[in-house]
């Protein structure tokens, strides 16, 4: 139980072009979903906490205008890095909080973000 | 919770060997704290969520205890198998947040 994807797991693309990743719970509801961003040789950085129905609250230093998340339902969240440049060109990570677990986060497995 | 510390950075051992790693936290407005090991292409595995002082917690042949007063906690494992080989992660979180603030890891290589 408390299974979580992420698609895809790897994406090259473009300078200038926008990237969804998704982040799927798939045996249980998260009631919030969290996206992390990991550097090379750091930790994983926490960008954005998500909850169902409602406004991402973002970190700061984090650019909710480049880094869009949307939580449409309990299943299911997705980050669109818009406009991308090779700075944003990293390791994206989703997890998720599930009812009834406490704080526990159940992760997913990343995305390796390259951008050209 | 802002500053957390994972040592050793990477550790090498003989599969049969017995080791062990710290996690340090600031322990003011501590909540929990949670270990995940995360091997390579996977997702990042929960081993343990702790919240008592003095709480000590087992998985087979992987222990964690927890220091809530002085801000630490051990991860032990006794006779490491290749199959331990993974980074593992820890993480305070702090009461009226359910957000984790991960450390570096410990890179944990068993070799046959």
């Amino acid at each position: 139980g408390a299974v979580v994807s992420q698609h895809p797991s790897r994406v090259i693309c473009k300078s200038g072009t926008s990237v969804k990743i998704e982040c799927r719970s798939l045996d249980f509801q998260a009631t919030t979903m969290f996206w992390y961003r990991q550097f090379p040789k750091q930790s994983l950085m926490l960008m954005a906490t998500s909850n169902e129905g409602s406004k991402a609250t973002y970190e700061q230093g984090v650019e909710k205008d480049k880094f869009l998340i949307n939580h449409a339902s309990l299943t299911l969240s997705t980050l669109t890095v818009t406009s991308a440049h090779p700075e944003d060109s990293s390791f994206y990570i989703c997890s998720a909080g599930a009812v009834g677990k406490g704080n526990e986060q159940f992760f997913g497995p990343g995305t390796r973000l390259t951008v050209l | 919770i802002l500053n957390v510390e994972q040592s050793p950075q990477s550790l090498h051992v003989q599969e049969g060997d017995s080791t062990n790693f710290t996690c340090s936290f600031p322990s003011s407005n501590f909540y929990a704290l949670h270990w995940y090991r995360w091997e390579t292409a996977k997702s990042p595995e929960a081993l343990f969520v702790m919240t008592l002082n003095g709480d000590e917690k087992k998985k087979g042949r992987i222990s964690a205890t927890l220091n809530t007063k002085e801000g630490y906690s051990y991860l032990y494992i006794k006779g490491s198998q290749p199959e331990d080989s993974a980074t593992y992660l820890c993480a305070p979180s702090s009461y009226n947040t359910d957000k984790l603030i991960f450390g570096t890891g410990t890179r944990l290589q068993v070799f046959p």
